[in-house]
């Protein structure tokens, strides 16, 4: 298996610009995480679903965020309108099971907005 | 609020050291915690998980103390190679499993 991919890997745009970030969990994982990455902050859950569904958005930091999982084997992050302070490394992840199992990380995709 | 501290500063350790790397939390009983590794520029790779009625766990040269009663998990790496050489993420899961926080980080330095 390819693991967790995402894309772009890199992302740079300005103030005020929609920005969306891609995933593809790994195959046969029924669980799938949109984490955010910050120095000040450190690695924070933004979402998770389960079978496609959300079931926790509480991490979600305002309402220009909003995710979607149309399917198993993908999922979309996107930010509107974008703003500096959401410059960060984000990262998606896919687990089998909620409990008693890891989750596999995908590379990440380095947001800059100016 | 729920929190977890890891050393901020950078540990620095020779080459065959045991580097120990510790997970303090409050206001959590978390299930289960997990040990992460992350490189730069990439995502965390899990190392280890340790439930909450088990006091260690080992793999390889790693080995996870988890003592529920001082709220600290140690994370040992004996052995150490300049390859060992990265940013060790601390994890907790409650009991429901249904959000993982994550500790800051401790960047460990093996100088050959």
């Amino acid at each position: 298996d390819a693991g967790v991919i995402q894309s772009p890997r890199h992302e740079v745009t300005e103030m005020g610009q929609e920005v969306t970030l891609r995933c593809k969990p790994i195959s046969g994982h029924d669980y799938l995480f949109w984490y955010r990455q910050t120095m000040m902050r450190g690695l924070e859950l933004l979402i998770y679903f389960n079978n496609n569904v959300p079931i926790d958005d509480s991490g979600m930091p305002e309402d220009r965020f909003s995710a979607k999982m149309p399917n198993a084997s993908f999922s979309t992050l996107k930010i509107q309108p974008s703003e500096p302070r959401d410059s960060a490394v984000y990262f998606c992840a896919s687990s089998r099971k909620l409990l008693e199992e890891t989750q596999y990380f995908g590379p990440g995709t380095r947001l800059l907005v100016l | 609020s729920q929190k977890i501290e890891q050393n901020s500063e950078a540990l620095n350790i020779q080459e065959g050291k045991t580097a120990t790397l510790t997970c303090n939390y409050t206001n959590y009983s978390p299930a289960y915690l997990q040990w992460y590794r992350q490189d730069p520029g990439r995502g965390p790779v899990f190392l280890l998980l340790i439930r909450e009625n088990e006091k260690e766990k080992r793999k390889e040269r790693l080995k996870v103390t988890f003592d529920t009663t001082l709220k600290q998990s140690l994370f040992h790496i004996t052995a150490s190679q300049p390859a060992d050489s990265a940013t060790y993420l601390c994890a907790l899961a409650g009991p429901g499993g249904f959000k993982t926080i994550f500790g800051a980080g401790t960047r460990l330095f093996v100088k050959a």
